[in-house]
C-alpha cells in the first residue's frame, strides 16, 4: 500500500528553536499535503493544505510565518514551526491522497506523526 | 456548520466480542465518510471509505454503514481481537469545501 514516510517521529527542542518536519511520499505523486495537528484526548484539527509548486492555505488562526511550509517537489512537504515556544508543544501528522496516473483517490494516508516537545 | 459525535468515548471488551461502533453527523451533505484507526503516538491508517452513495463497506472483520438521510455511521468490527485496540476515529468530507471534520474517537481495548 501507499507509504507517507513522516521525520522525526519525536523531538524535544529549547523554547526559540525551529524544528522541521519533513513528509514523503514513496510510492506515489502526493500534488496535496494536509497538515494535522493533535493535542492529547482531542481530535485533529487541519493547520494548513499544502500544494506542489504554489503557497499553502492555512486554516483561520494558523500563523503562516510561524508554521512554514513548503511542497517543492511531487513527493516532499516539509513543515517548519519557527521559534517554537511550550505552547507549540503537539503532535503533528501530515496526510495526501494518493495521486497516480493523474488521478486523485480520496483515500488519505498518513505519516507516522511527530510528537514536539518544546521545553 | 459539521459536527461529528462518536459513540461511546471509550469501550472496553474481552476479546471475541462483536462490537459496533457509532459515529454521527449533524449535517447530511456529505461527500464521503471515513474510518481511521489510530494506534497511541502514531499517525492513522485508514480502514473504510464509503462515498455519499453507498450505503455501507466491508473489508475483512469490519463493515461500515452509512445513512445519510439520519446523520449516522456505524463500524462493525466481528469476533475482536486484542490487535483490534485502538483509537477508531470518523472523519466526514462536506460537500462544499471537501475539508475533512473529524470525530473525537473511540477508544478500544479488547481484552485477552
Amino acid at each position: 500500500g501507499a507509504v507517507v514516510s513522516q521525520h522525526p517521529s519525536r523531538v524535544i527542542c529549547k523554547s526559540g528553536t525551529s524544528v522541521k518536519i519533513e513528509c514523503r511520499s514513496l510510492d506515489f505523486q502526493a500534488t496535496t499535503m494536509f497538515w494535522y495537528r493533535q493535542f492529547p484526548k482531542q481530535s485533529l484539527m487541519l493547520m494548513a493544505t499544502s500544494n506542489e509548486g504554489s503557497k499553502a492555505t492555512y486554516e483561520q488562526g494558523v500563523e503562516k510565518d510561524k508554521f512554514l511550509i513548503n511542497h517543492a517537489s511531487l513527493t516532499l512537504s516539509t513543515l517548519t514551526v519557527t521559534s517554537a515556544h511550550p505552547e507549540d508543544s503537539s503532535f503533528y501528522i501530515c496526510s495526501a491522497p494518493m495521486r497516480r496516473g493523474g488521478r486523485t483517490n480520496e483515500k488519505l494516508f498518513f505519516g507516522s506523526g511527530t510528537q514536539l516537545s518544546v521545553l | 456548520k459539521q459536527e461529528v459525535t462518536q459513540i461511546p468515548a471509550a469501550l472496553s471488551v474481552p476479546e471475541g466480542e462483536n462490537l459496533v461502533l457509532n459515529c454521527s453527523f449533524t449535517d447530511s451533505a456529505i461527500y464521503n465518510l471515513q474510518w481511521f484507526r489510530q494506534d497511541p503516538g502514531k499517525g492513522l491508517t485508514s480502514l473504510l471509505l464509503i462515498q455519499s452513495s453507498q450505503r455501507e463497506q466491508t473489508s475483512g472483520r469490519l463493515n461500515a454503514s452509512l445513512d445519510k438521510s439520519s446523520g449516522r455511521s456505524t463500524l462493525y468490527i466481528a469476533a475482536s481481537q486484542p490487535g483490534d485496540s485502538a483509537t477508531y476515529l470518523c472523519a466526514v468530507k462536506t460537500g462544499n469545501n471537501r475539508k475533512l471534520i473529524w470525530g473525537l474517537g473511540t477508544s478500544l481495548a479488547v481484552n485477552p
